[in-house]
């Protein structure tokens, strides 16, 4: 199993549209979960770090479930420059992140 | 704020040939860190610096690999000789690396798309 598994996508949606994303994670000891955002041929950015109460930002929200070990990303009313890939991060040691494939969000005109 | 810097942007090689990627962290980050992102793949950690010492090089592949980061502020990679599945954007990152705390922001840079023929 690997460490975080996304699916890949690509998720196509209409312009004005709730999407969601999961991730999984098999470390039940990692501690820090993330999205990053990473354009076409451009470089991650963080997105926003997901705390155990779940948190939101504007449009996105991130939830955690230990219990079941995933996080999720919801956008919700979304716009064409949400499309991108939204890659999971979860803390796997001392400031060491593993990542994952990354899953491929089109929003559509 | 100055980001992260690297250099080259782009590189073609032939395969047996060498290259170095050179990076520069943002001033004061401790952390820095190599990925090799491959085409429809999320970024690999290949080596993670803690200052001028390495905390991790557990995926670097160090037949071929070498990194280091003389004096802990730039760093460089090299490959000798590359292979053709090393065709791959390699990102450099930074954090602050700052004890005590879970979780420092990782900054990336714009990456280093390396082709080999």
């Amino acid at each position: 199993r690997k460490e975080v598994e996304q699916d890949p996508g690509p998720f196509n949606v209409p312009e004005g549209a709730t999407v969601a994303f999961n991730c999984t994670y098999s470390n039940s000891a990692s501690q820090s979960f993330f999205w990053y955002r990473q354009d076409c041929r451009k470089e991650p950015k963080l997105l926003m770090s997901v705390y155990s109460s779940g948190n939101e930002d504007g449009r996105f929200t991130a939830q955690l479930n230990r219990a079941s070990q995933y996080i999720s990303l919801l956008i919700r009313d979304s716009k064409l420059s949400d499309s991108a890939t939204y890659l999971c991060v979860v803390n796997g040691g001392t400031y060491k992140y593993i990542f994952g494939t990354g899953t491929r969000l089109k929003v559509l005109a | 704020e100055a980001g992260v810097a690297q250099s080259p942007r782009y590189k073609i090689i032939e395969k047996r040939q060498s290259v170095a990627f050179w990076c520069n962290p943002i001033s004061g980050h401790a952390t820095l860190y190599w990925y090799q992102q491959i085409l429809g793949q999320g970024p690999k950690l290949l080596i993670q610096f803690q200052n001028n010492g390495v905390v991790d090089d557990s995926q670097l592949p160090k037949d071929r690999f070498s990194a280091e980061r003389l004096k802990g502020v730039d760093s460089t990679l090299k490959i000798q000789p590359a292979k053709l599945e090393d065709s791959a954007v390699y990102l450099c990152a930074s954090s602050l690396g700052t004890s005590g705390r879970v979780y420092n922001e990782q900054f990336f840079g714009p990456g280093t798309r390396l082709t080999v023929l």
